[in-house]
């Protein structure tokens, strides 16, 4: 199985920060990485898909890199909406350790 | 617009069995395939399984083989997963997800349902 090793999973921040969020596999995953946001109470929504291309409506302060086995979400300048939890999957071969542990962004 | 509703919250007492349910419309029901999710209380999100309705192609995460099953109506455009005798340690939150179809595997999940509260309890 690949398993994802997701880091930090806290993360405190304030208004205007860049945050970085890393996603590391066990093998390569080439570019099939996926980064979605979870707020309490809610299903994770897609950000970006295929490590870089970011979603419809998806604010442009958001971006993915990476391929093989290291990828990093960004967001350029955090805004009060972006506090929650992030979580990476990998869909090269999905298996039991398809999702990262999750970062949770929080206020600083 | 492409919707997954998934059934209301259930109450359960340990040994009994239950199927959840995830109606998809928006889409072709059966070229997109359908995953599962669960988070438990205050955790992260676990890959539970996978199934393409056109073809009936499932497969499981290791975690979760032989505990719970993937199906589906194509006639009524949802999807199922259910437990032959749940445990208390399956209280969660189960997702289901629309993931379109990739070269050999399935892509991302796009659309993913509100989720279904299963509570086991005696």
């Amino acid at each position: 199985d690949i398993q994802m090793t997701q880091s930090p999973s806290t993360l405190s921040a304030i208004i205007g920060d860049r945050v970085t969020i890393t996603c590391r596999a066990s093998q390569s995953i080439s570019t099939w990485l996926a980064w979605y946001q979870q707020k309490p109470g809610k299903a994770p929504k897609l950000l970006i898909h295929k490590a870089s291309t970011l979603e419809s409506g998806v604010p442009s302060r958001f971006s993915g890199s990476g391929s093989g086995t290291e990828f990093t979400l960004t967001i350029s300048s955090l805004q009060p909406d972006d506090f929650a939890t992030y979580y990476c999957l990998q869909y090269n071969s999905y298996s039991r350790g398809a999702f990262g542990q999750g970062t949770k962004v929080e206020v600083k | 617009e492409v919707q997954l509703v998934q059934s209301g919250p259930e109450v359960i007492k340990p040994g009994e069995s239950l199927k959840i349910s995830c109606k998809g419309s928006g889409y072709s029901f059966t070229t997109y395939w359908i995953g599962w999710v669960r988070q438990m209380p205050g955790k992260g999100l676990e890959w539970m399984g996978i199934m393409y309705p056109g073809d009936s192609d499932t497969r499981y995460s290791p975690s979760f083989q032989g505990q719970v099953t993937i199906s589906a109506d194509n006639s009524i455009s949802t999807a199922y997963l259910q437990w032959s005798s749940l445990k208390a340690s399956d209280t969660a939150v189960y997702y289901c997800a629309r993931h379109s179809s990739g070269t050999l595997n399935p892509n991302h999940a796009d659309y993913w349902g509100q989720g279904t509260l299963v509570t086991v309890s005696s």
